[in-house]
C-alpha cells in the first residue's frame, strides 16, 4: 500500500525559507521509474506543479519558481524534502507531495496535503 | 508553455451524464489524465492515459480525446460526484513540467 504524508510548518514569515518533508511508504525511490513530485494549491485556486525528483536523482523544477526551489531525497529514510526560499504571502497554499508514475506521467498517489500560511 | 483550458463550471442533474472538457493543442496525442478533488481533500486520480481507470474508480467515469479536446464523461451522475475536476499532461521536453488545467467545478443539481 502506497502512502505519502507531508510535514512542515503551518506558518512562516515573509522572506523566510520553507522546508517541507514528504515521508512515504509502499515504494522505494531507489527503484527505477519511481519519482516524487510536489504540487501546491492556493486557497480556492488550481493545482500548480513545483518540482520532481527521480530514482536516479534527476531533478526538475517549475520554470517560474526554479530559482527558489530545491528538492532532495533521503532514500534510506523514504523522504523527499522541498525547500522554498524567500516566502511571500502569495505562497500561502496547501502543499502536496505525490508519486509520479514515470511511464504515464500521472500522479497515482497523493499525500493529504499541508496548509502553509505566509504571514508576519 | 503548454496550456490546458477547462470550463470553470458544469452542472448536471442526478442520473444524467456530465461531460467535462479539457482543451489543448494536439491534446489527442498526449497522455491525458483526470483528477477528482472534493472540498478539503487531496486530488484523486480517476482516469489516466486518456481512458484507463485506476482500481476502485467506477466504470461511470470514462475518458476520451480527439484533436484539441479531451473529455471526462461521468455517466449516471450522483451527488457524491460533486467535486472539482482537473486535467493534466506531462511535458517530457525541457524542464519536464506537469501541467494542470484550471479545474472544473461539477455541480450535481
Amino acid at each position: 500500500q502506497v502512502t505519502l504524508r507531508e510535514s512542515g510548518p503551518a506558518l512562516v514569515k515573509p522572506t523566510q525559507t520553507l522546508t517541507l518533508t514528504c515521508t512515504f511508504s509502499g515504494f522505494s525511490l531507489s527503484t527505477s521509474g519511481m519519482c516524487v513530485t510536489w504540487i501546491r494549491q492556493p486557497p480556492g485556486k488550481a493545482l500548480e506543479w513545483l518540482a520532481r525528483i527521480d530514482w536516479d536523482d534527476d531533478k526538475f523544477y517549475s520554470t517560474s519558481l526554479k530559482t527558489r526551489l530545491t528538492i532532495s531525497k533521503d532514500t534510506s529514510k523514504n523522504q523527499v524534502v522541498l525547500t522554498m526560499t524567500n516566502m511571500d504571502p502569495v505562497d500561502t497554499a496547501t502543499y502536496y507531495c505525490a508519486r509520479f508514475f514515470f511511464r504515464g506521467g500521472h500522479l497515482d498517489h497523493w499525500g493529504q496535503g499541508t496548509l502553509v500560511t505566509v504571514s508576519s | 508553455s503548454y496550456v490546458l483550458t477547462q470550463p470553470p463550471s458544469v452542472s448536471v442533474a442526478p442520473g444524467q451524464t456530465a461531460r467535462i472538457t479539457c482543451g489543448g493543442h494536439n491534446i489527442g496525442i498526449k497522455n491525458l489524465h483526470w483528477y477528482q478533488q472534493k472540498p478539503g481533500q487531496a486530488p484523486v486520480l480517476v482516469v489516466h492515459d486518456e481512458r484507463a481507470r485506476p482500481s476502485g474508480i467506477p466504470e461511470r467515469f470514462s475518458g476520451s480525446s480527439s484533436g484539441n479536446t479531451a473529455t471526462l464523461t461521468i455517466s449516471r451522475a450522483e451527488a457524491g460526484d460533486e467535486a472539482a475536476y482537473y486535467c493534466q499532461v506531462w511535458d517530457s521536453s525541457s524542464d519536464h513540467p506537469v501541467i494542470f488545467g484550471g479545474g472544473t467545478k461539477l455541480t450535481v443539481l
